[in-house]
């Protein structure tokens, strides 16, 4: 199956700064790499995904970039504010024969970004 | 109007109780899909059903149940609660065009077991 791994696993940057996270994904087959962000106590939300015919792709202050003859991809935010402080999740995914997709996420970067 | 909607989103209970979670969607979504985070944050999939067909069972323990009535509901039955099912469940959903994989997730139940 999938496995998906997510460095680093805690991000310190100040406000202003850049961020970026990286995963990996190991099966092939995977075509679909969402990004999540986890505030405290809150529902994971999906912030920008990327599908495997994209190498690039840019919301505002968020991009997502993917090399699939690596296998990796990395999400890279510009002019962090206080209020990206969260989790943040990388997922990949393949389509299933029965409907749907299954999404096997990385373990996770806690982002705190300090004034 | 919440989109996916989880109840309770609290639950204490004892050990060896038996508890349901209850899950509905209003997006017209065709999959549905319960995942269980722990302590450490990690997000694993348990059970994915596609009108009311189940898709995915994930090694998960036959004391957890899922039943899809509709394509709009997806509940979670847990028989004889364990100290180790403590943990956050949440409940998804997706469409199934392919550019419309991402998914939606309910606000979650926590579940304690003492």
């Amino acid at each position: 199956g999938e496995n998906v791994e997510q460095h680093p696993s805690t991000l310190s940057v100040q406000e202003g700064d850049s961020a970026v996270i990286k995963c990996t994904y190991s099966d092939s087959a995977s075509n679909y790499f969402p990004w999540y962000k986890q505030e405290l106590g809150k529902r994971p939300q999906l912030i920008i995904d990327i599908r495997s015919n994209v190498g690039e792709k840019k919301d505002q202050r968020i991009a997502v970039t993917l090399n699939k003859t690596a296998k990796h991809f990395s999400l890279h935010i510009t002019e962090t504010q206080p209020e990206d402080s969260a989790v943040y999740f990388c997922a990949a995914s393949e389509g299933l024969t029965g409907g749907g997709n299954k999404l096997t996420f990385g373990t996770g970067t806690q982002l705190k970004v300090e004034l | 109007d919440t989109a996916v909607s989880q109840t309770p989103k609290y639950l204490v209970t004892q050990m060896g109780n038996d508890k349901s979670i209850k899950c509905e969607q209003n997006l017209g979504h065709d999959t549905m899909y319960w995942y269980k985070q722990d302590s450490k944050k990690f997000l694993k999939i348990m059970f994915s059903y596609n009108n009311k067909e189940l898709i995915i069972n994930e090694t998960v323990p036959n004391r957890f149940s899922p039943k899809s009535p509709d394509k709009a509901h997806l509940n979670l039955h847990i028989n004889s609660l364990e100290l180790g099912d403590s943990a956050v469940y949440f409940c998804a959903s997706s469409q199934d065009e392919e550019d419309r994989y991402g998914y939606t997730f309910g606000s979650g139940t926590r579940l304690t077991v003492v």
